[in-house]
């Protein structure tokens, strides 16, 4: 069936970088956007950003421009997101989700992948 | 950026009743609307895209309406099952933004 399976938790300390993958099955990666959304404990969903898997084209929220990254490997139908300097504030749940075009909503949803930032 | 804002914030209901959720855009955003459906420790489920169209799968008992700046989501009869938290998103242009989430628990 159709899933995106994230990688696991991660810990980091302030000024680290994390980088989480989203692993496709079930589906051809490139048929479909993929979208980065991450959940502070308690609190809402904030956009972060998308990827083109057909050619690899990336927009970030004006918020993390310059501190992420979205990649993809074609050949293993993974999407990295990489985010730089962390800080407390980044601690969070970091969801992938799919759609179909770039205006879809998001229809497969990853499991999440929690990221803890401490000293 | 466009903003969204929802109300209630949060809402305690009995199962049987009949719930509504208002989401609001800052500018017009047609019917580019979408609503989601999230519990404790899990990932969003997508319920309704483009404003009213139902997800495969998604219990006749929701529906969504609206365009342009105003839109809603209704449970007709409140089931166990759907005490959770709903986030309304809009996928008009390309920062997408999402709803600060109403939360539905039980009277």
């Amino acid at each position: 069936q159709v899933q995106l399976v994230q990688s696991g938790a991660e810990v980091r300390k302030p000024g680290a970088s994390v980088n989480v993958s989203c692993k496709a099955s079930g589906y051809t990666l490139t048929r479909y956007f993929l979208h980065w959304v991450r959940q502070a404990p308690g609190q809402g969903l904030e956009w972060m950003g998308i990827i083109n898997p057909r050619d690899g084209s990336t927009s970030y929220a004006q918020k993390f421009q310059g501190r992420v990254t979205m990649t993809r490997d074609t050949s293993t139908s993974t999407v990295y997101m990489e985010l730089s300097s962390l800080r407390s504030e980044d601690t969070a749940l970091y969801y992938c989700g799919r759609a179909p075009g770039l205006y879809d909503a998001f229809d497969v949803w990853g499991q999440g992948t929690m990221v803890s930032v401490s000293s | 950026d466009i903003q969204m804002t929802q109300s209630p914030s949060s809402l305690s209901a009995s199962v049987g009743d009949r719930v509504t959720i208002t989401c609001r855009a800052s500018q017009n955003i047609r019917t580019y609307l979408n609503w989601y459906q999230q519990k404790p420790g899990k990932a969003p489920k997508l319920l309704i895209s483009a404003a009213s169209s139902l997800q495969s799968g998604v219990p006749s008992s929701f529906s969504g309406s609206g365009s342009g700046t105003d839109f809603t989501l209704t449970i007709s009869s409140l089931q166990p099952e759907d005490f959770a938290t709903y986030f309304c998103q809009q996928t008009y242009t390309t920062q997408f933004t999402f709803g600060p989430g109403t939360t539905v628990d039980i009277k």
